[in-house]
C-alpha cells in the first residue's frame, strides 16, 4: 500500500520532547515531508528530505527515517507548536500521499 | 518572495460548474509543479493532482481522476482547478501548493496558497 499512517493524537508536556511518526511502504524509497497546520491557516512545511528545515523553522524541529517509518521530533516543545501535523510522500507511480494527520497537544 | 494567491471563496449550488485559480509570483512559474490539495471540514489533507505549467503535464490522484480538471496558463502564471458539476460533497477548503524536489528521493510542497473555501449547497 502507498498510504501513510499516523497516530491521530499525541500529547507532550511543555518543554519536553515528542516524536510523531508516519508509516508507509513508500517511505522505504522516498523521504517524507512534514507540515504543520494551525486552525484556520494553510499548512506550513517544517521538514523535508533527510532532515532539512526551511528558513524560519526553529531548530527544535527535526526529521529522521528508518525502514518504512518517518519521524518528526520536536525537542523542547513550545505552546505554539500545538497544531496538526501531516506527513507526505510519493510512491513509485508518482502519486502523492498525505498521512491522516496527528493532533499535537502541548500540556 | 514566492507567493501563491488563490481566488476568493465561492458559494455554489449542486450541478453548477466552477473554476478556481492560483496565481504564482516571485519565481519561475514554469519550472515547478503546482499541486492541489483538498481539506474537507474537520478532516485531513488529500492530494488531488499536480500540473507542470511548463508543458501542462498533469497527474491526478486515483481518487480524483475524472472528478476535476487541473489546468494552467503559463502566460499569466496561474493554475486552475475546475468542476463541471459540483456536489455537496465537494464542500471543502482547496489549497494550491508549489511542489519541489531534491536529490531524486525528496519531494515536498514548499509554498502554499491561502486556500479557497468552496461551499456547495442548495
Amino acid at each position: 500500500s502507498s498510504e501513510l499512517t499516523q497516530d491521530p493524537a499525541v500529547s507532550v508536556a511543555l518543554g519536553q520532547t515528542v516524536r510523531i511518526t508516519c508509516q508507509g511502504d513508500s517511505l522505504r524509497s522516498y523521504y517524507a515531508s512534514w507540515y504543520q497546520q494551525k486552525p484556520g491557516q494553510a499548512p506550513v512545511l517544517v521538514i523535508y528530505g533527510k532532515n532539512n528545515r526551511p528558513s524560519g523553522i526553529p531548530d527544535r524541529f527535526s526529521g529522521s527515517s528508518s525502514g518504512n517509518t518517518a519521524s518528526l521530533t520536536i525537542t523542547g516543545a513550545q505552546a505554539e507548536d500545538e497544531a496538526d501535523y501531516y506527513c507526505n510522500s510519493r510512491d513509485s507511480s508518482g502519486n502523492l500521499w498525505f498521512g491522516g494527520g496527528t493532533k499535537l497537544t502541548v500540556l | 518572495e514566492v507567493q501563491l494567491v488563490q481566488s476568493g471563496a465561492e458559494v455554489k449550488k449542486p450541478g453548477e460548474s466552477l473554476k478556481i485559480s492560483c496565481k504564482g509570483s516571485g519565481y519561475s512559474f514554469t519550472s515547478y509543479w503546482i499541486g492541489w490539495v483538498r481539506q474537507m471540514p474537520g478532516k485531513g489533507l488529500e492530494w488531488m493532482g499536480i500540473i507542470y505549467p511548463g508543458d501542462s503535464d498533469t497527474r491526478y490522484s486515483p481518487s480524483f481522476q475524472g472528478q476535476v480538471t487541473i489546468s494552467a496558463d503559463k502566460s499569466i502564471s496561474t493554475a486552475y482547478l475546475q468542476w463541471s458539476s459540483l456536489k455537496a460533497s465537494d464542500t471543502a477548503m482547496y489549497y494550491c501548493a508549489r511542489h519541489a524536489y531534491s536529490s531524486g528521493y525528496s519531494y515536498y510542497f514548499d509554498y502554499w496558497g491561502q486556500g479557497t473555501l468552496v461551499t456547495v449547497s442548495s
